[in-house]
This record gives structure tokens, sequence and C-alpha cells, in this order.
């Protein structure tokens, strides 16, 4: 199955900025995913998203953290003010559309924190 | 530990040689998955083994599943350069209804095969 498409690719902002990252699944689809992953260390879930509603949230995922999929396409994670912890790389993934135990991760957006 | 911790933390072997990797977790679980990942890149989806299940094969990659002990491992038979990258397990312990819960990964494992 095809991975989702993660916009941008890189991200570098100022402490304190929002940002906004972007995934691209394939339509159909309704389950979707946000991962981190700071250098060196494991990959953590940080959000699930089912049916347009947030279904499950790790508690990494605080307010600063939101999730929306605005105009039924883009599924987006938005960091209000971002800190330097924050720096890492971010996947999305989405379910596979038979196997939906089977997550299809993006290559993922590097967001440094200055 | 936490849930889903690989070792070794780091394998290096030559081309040809298997490579073996273990994974054990905590808590329940309904299925079992190894992912890789190449540097800097996404995560990509290698097998899965349910609860029920003990061993799986697909292609030169080998998975059990000990529930009784809550480890799991991965084998790679034959390696090639190109399965260089890290390889994680990840549980998934979702009890069912309308959605699929989130994958807890492991530290994982470093894999290089020299050629």
């Amino acid at each position: 199955e095809p991975e989702v498409t993660q916009t941008p690719s890189h991200q570098v902002t100022q402490m304190g900025q929002e940002v906004i990252l972007r995934c691209v699944p394939i339509s159909n689809h309704l389950y979707f995913y946000w991962y981190r992953q700071i250098l060196g260390q494991k990959v953590e879930f940080l959000v699930s998203f089912y049916n347009n509603e947030i279904s499950e949230k790790s508690e990494i995922f605080d307010d600063q953290f939101s999730v929306e999929r605005p105009d039924g396409s883009n599924f987006t994670l938005k960091i209000r003010s971002t800190k330097l912890e924050d720096s890492a790389m971010y996947f999305c993934a989405r379910a596979g559309a038979i196997a939906k135990n089977i997550q299809y991760f993006g290559a993922g957006t590097r967001l440094s924190v200055l | 530990s936490q849930q889903g911790e690989e070792d070794p933390q780091a394998l290096s072997i030559q081309e040809g040689e298997n490579a073996t990797m273990n994974c054990s977790y905590k808590t329940s679980i309904n299925n079992l998955q190894w992912y890789r990942q190449n540097s800097g890149r996404g995560l990509v989806h290698l097998i899965l083994i349910r609860s029920n299940e003990r061993e799986k094969h697909s292609g030169r990659l080998r998975v059990t599943l000990d529930t009784s002990k809550k480890s799991s491992s991965l084998l790679i038979t034959a390696s090639r350069a190109a399965d260089t990258a890290s390889y994680f397990c990840a549980t998934d312990r979702n009890a069912g209804g309308t959605s699929y819960g989130k994958l807890t990964f492991g530290q994982g494992t470093i894999l290089t095969v020299h050629p």
C-alpha cells in the first residue's frame, strides 16, 4: 500500500512560534496517527484520529498540540508555541484499508526549534 | 523497562549471515509488528504476528512470538548490505471496537550488514 505524503520535509522555526505539519493521505482512509521521534530515541505515539475526531492521545499531546482534517484531505498537526524540546521527526501514519492494524508511515517532517 | 524493548541495541554482521533481533514487552497484546527504518526515513512495515500465532514467515524474514515470555524475535536470513537499517518492534494493545489503537515502539536494533 502507498504511504502518506508529509510536508514540509524539514521545518525550522523559532521558539514560541506556531508550526503546522501536514499529511496528505489517500482519500477514503479513516484512521490517522501522529508519532514523533526525538533524535536517538524511540518512536512515540502522539495522537490517533478516527472519523474526524481524536480517538486517543498520549500525555505528550498537551494543549500545545492540535490535529484536524479541515478540508477532508490534508491531516494537520499544529504546535501552537514551539519549545526547544519539540525538535524531533514527526511521522504521520494511516491505517491500512484492509489490514487496519497495520500502519503506513510517511517519510516524516524534521522539526528544528531554535 | 518499557513496552517493546529490543536487543541487541546494535548488531554488526557480514553479508550472508543471519541476523536475529529480540523484543520483549510487558502487557498483553493483540499483535506484534516489526518495522524497518532507514536512516532519516519513515518506518516501513515488515511483518505482523497475531497473539495467537507462534511463528510467521515472509521471504527472508521469520518472526516468532512467545506470549508466555512476552517476547518476539525477528530473524533475517542470508542478510544483504541493503538490510542495513534500524528495526523496531511495535505492539498493539487495542482492545477492539471501532478504532485501531496506537502502536508502542521499542528502542530498536541498529543492524549493519557489511558487504
